[in-house]
């Protein structure tokens, strides 16, 4: 089993959908979560923690299920500016290296007029 | 305030060749992480550098790739002998510290290599 697993789309949305992505990752001792969104050819840039209670900012929201291992992402009222890729981020706690992380594969998001 | 940089921006080489990527952190930033993107995939791990610790080089593919860091600054990515399947744009991130509240990576906008 990978460590983290995305589906990698695409989704294609009209303007104003909701979606919804998930990903799921295989240490049960990660603690620290993200969503980073990719645009094309450009680098991943934050675009929000992931905390235990759930957390929204904005039209996003994110939420943690550890028991089953997976966190989601939910985009209302897309806009054409959200087309990106999503990546889910997931630390890997190391004994000897603090901690390090591991992105998913990606979720390529396309918001069409 | 200056993000992360990376020089150069583009590298093209001949197989077989070897080629030095560089990396500036945010200054202040204990943890340096280096990551490979192959064109449409997912990024992939390198190596980690975290304060004074030994580095994790689980990541680095085979024995031709090395990198070091000086202190908690400017980070160099070696690779040796160039192939053409490590043809990727290579993305280096910073980070403030290990902690929980403290995780996230800042990234540079990456060396696009090309191995001809």
């Amino acid at each position: 089993r990978k460590e983290v697993e995305q589906d990698p789309g695409p989704f294609n949305v009209p303007e104003g959908a909701t979606v919804a992505f998930n990903c799921t990752y295989s240490n049960s001792a990660s603690q620290s979560f993200f969503w980073y969104r990719q645009d094309c050819r450009k680098e991943p840039k934050l675009l929000m923690s992931v905390y235990s209670s759930g957390n929204e900012d904005g039209r996003f929201t994110a939420q943690l299920n550890r028991a089953s291992q997976y966190i989601s992402l939910l985009i209302r009222d897309s806009k054409l500016s959200d087309s990106a890729t999503y990546l889910c981020v997931v630390n890997k706690p190391s004994k000897n290296y603090g901690q390090n992380f591991v992105f998913g594969p990606g979720t390529r998001l396309s918001v069409l007029p | 305030g200056a993000g992360v940089s990376q020089s150069p921006s583009n590298k093209v080489t001949e197989k077989g060749k070897d080629v030095e990527l560089r990396c500036d952190p945010i200054s202040g930033h204990t943890a340096l992480y280096w990551y490979r993107q192959r064109l449409g995939q997912g990024l992939e791990f390198l190596i980690y550098f975290q304060g004074n610790s030994a580095p994790d080089k689980s990541g680095l593919p085979s024995d031709r790739f090395s990198a070091e860091r000086t202190g908690e600054s400017v980070s160099t990515l070696t690779i040796q002998r160039t192939q053409q399947e490590d043809s990727a744009v290579y993305l280096c991130a910073s980070s403030y510290g290990t902690g929980a509240t403290y995780n996230e990576q800042f990234f540079g906008p990456g060396t696009r290599l090309t191995v001809l």
